[in-house]
C-alpha cells in the first residue's frame, strides 16, 4: 500500500508569508506526528494527532504555527508571517491503532524562507 | 529538546566491516528506536528494544539497551555500501506520543 506522502516536495517563500504544508497519512493510521528537522536543532518533535485532536500542542515552536487535521485522515501545518529560521526539513509520520510504538515517515517538505 | 546524543557523529569504514553506533538519553524510556535517513529526507524504521529487553537482533543489526547506563548501541555488521546514511536513535515513554530523535551519527561506507 502507499506510504505517507507529503506535498509539496520543496517549498520556497519570502519572509512573511504564509505557507500550508500537507500531509496524506497511511490508509487506517489514526495517530498523526509531525516533526521539524533542521541543522541547528536537528529532528524536533511538533505535534501529535489522535484521530482529529491534538492533546498537546506545547511542542509547537510559536503562535505562528498551527496545525489541523480533519476526517481522521489528512493533516495541514500552517505557518503563518515566515520567518528564515524556519527554514527546515518539515516531516510528517503516522502510526497504526494496534502499534503506536513505531512510526512511518513521510519523504518531507523542504523548506526555504529567503 | 534534544534527548539523545549519538556518537561519533560520523564514521567512515570499509564496505565489509562492522560498524557501531551509541547513543546516550536522559529520562526514563519505555522503548527506544533506531531509524536510518538517506539524503535528509524520510526516515525508516529499524528496530525497537523495549526498556525491559537487553539485546535484539534483526538480520544483520544488534541492537543492545542498557536502562543503568541510559545507553544503547546499534551494530550492523557487513557492512555495504547501501548502508550509507545517517542514523538515530529515538526514545519514547510509551503510548502515542512523539519520539525524542538523537543527532544522529552519518555513516559512510567506503567502496
Amino acid at each position: 500500500g502507499a506510504g505517507v506522502s507529503q506535498s509539496p516536495s520543496n517549498k520556497v517563500t519570502e519572509k512573511g508569508k504564509d505557507v500550508e504544508l500537507r500531509c496524506d497519512p497511511i490508509s487506517g493510521h489514526t495517530a498523526l506526528y509531525w516533526y521539524r528537522q533542521s541543522l541547528g536543532q536537528g529532528l524536533e518533535f511538533l505535534i501529535y494527532f489522535q484521530g482529529n485532536s491534538a492533546p498537546d500542542k506545547s511542542g509547537l515552536p510559536s503562535d505562528r504555527f498551527s496545525a489541523e487535521r480533519t476526517g481522521g485522515s489528512v493533516s495541514t501545518l500552517t505557518i503563518q508571517r515566515t520567518q528564515q529560521e524556519d527554514s527546515a526539513v518539515y516531516l510528517c509520520a503516522s502510526s497504526p491503532p494496534w502499534t503506536q510504538e513505531t512510526q512511518y515517515f513521510g519523504p518531507g517538505t523542504r523548506l526555504l524562507v529567503l | 529538546s534534544q534527548q539523545g546524543e549519538e556518537d561519533p557523529q560520523a564514521l567512515s569504514i570499509q564496505e565489509g566491516e562492522n560498524a557501531t553506533m551509541n547513543c546516550s538519553y536522559k529520562t526514563s524510556i519505555n522503548n527506544l528506536q533506531w531509524y536510518r535517513q538517506n539524503s535528509g529526507r524520510g526516515l525508516v524504521h529499524l528496530i525497537l528494544i523495549r526498556s525491559n529487553e537487553r539485546e535484539k537482533h534483526s538480520g544483520r543489526l544488534r541492537v543492545t539497551l542498557d536502562t543503568s547506563k541510559k545507553s544503547s548501541s546499534l551494530l550492523i555488521t557487513a557492512s555495504r555500501a547501501a548502508d550509507t546514511a545517517s542514523y538515530f536513535c529515538a526514545t519514547s515513554g510509551g503510548g502515542a506520543d512523539g519520539l525524542t530523535f538523537g543527532k544522529g551519527t552519518h555513516l559512510i561506507i567506503q567502496p
